[in-house]
């Protein structure tokens, strides 16, 4: 069964790039049947999906995000990160990274982070 | 990409059933049959109860029921438990190669 772990800066000044890495243990994240995502969910509101990264480096981002967003992918520590530009209150949020199945064409998120709340505030 | 629209809330009382609608467009609902559910209870992180349209994942329980007629999908709880009281969110694949949630649905157990 996989684990995913977020971590990083809960505290990220206006104007600057929110960092977050996710850890993922109890496999590999170079299984070829997984895409690896991160999704946010402002508090008292909905899940707003971000993008995910294939472990081979290809990366599929949100249109609404799609300029300040850059995912990535380390092999050799079982991870992938996430950096967000020019952050403003509006990107205050849960961050969650989590696992998405795909078989046949079809693709769900099946495991999930715990979740790391992320202030942004001077 | 415009989030999915689901009502804000429905309610039922228990031994009932519900149903959560999903409304999308041809560019996503429409055009796929890659549309989950997710339950999230208060401080959890969600919980996938149905993927592509109408498949159960092993262990959901079969009171859970999807379904999708041209751009609008739709989540039926029967047999409403004081358990099944959480937010609901639906998710599907959009022709941008991307996945857009729905505005989820607080469901409530009277």
């Amino acid at each position: 069964q996989l684990q995913l772990q977020e971590s990083g800066p809960g505290l990220v000044k206006p104007s600057e790039t929110l960092s977050l890495t996710c850890t993922v243990s109890g496999g590999s994240i170079s299984n070829s049947r997984y895409y690896w995502g991160w999704i946010r969910q402002p508090p008292g509101k909905g899940l707003e999906w971000i993008g995910s990264i294939y472990y081979s480096g290809s990366t599929y981002y949100s249109a609404s995000l799609k300029s300040r967003v850059t995912i990535s992918v380390d092999t050799s520590k079982n991870q992938f990160s996430l950096k967000l530009s020019s952050v403003t209150a509006a990107d205050t949020a849960v961050y969650q990274c989590a696992s998405l199945y795909c078989s046949a064409g079809s693709c769900y998120l099946d495991y999930w982070g715990q979740g790391t709340l992320v202030t942004v505030s001077s | 990409q415009s989030a999915l629209t689901q009502p804000a809330s429905v309610s039922g009382s228990p031994g009932q059933s519900i149903t959560i609608s999903c409304t999308g467009t041809s560019s996503d609902v429409g055009a796929y049959d890659y549309v989950s559910w997710y339950q999230q209870h208060p401080g959890k992180a969600p919980k996938l109860m149905i993927y592509d349209v109408s498949n159960r994942p092993s262990g959901v329980s079969n009171r859970f029921s999807g379904s999708k007629s041209g751009n609008t999908a739709s989540l039926t709880i029967s047999g409403l438990q004081a358990e099944d009281e959480a937010d609901y969110y639906c998710s599907s694949y959009t022709s941008s190669s991307t996945y857009v949630f729905g505005t989820g649905t607080k469901v409530t157990v009277l």
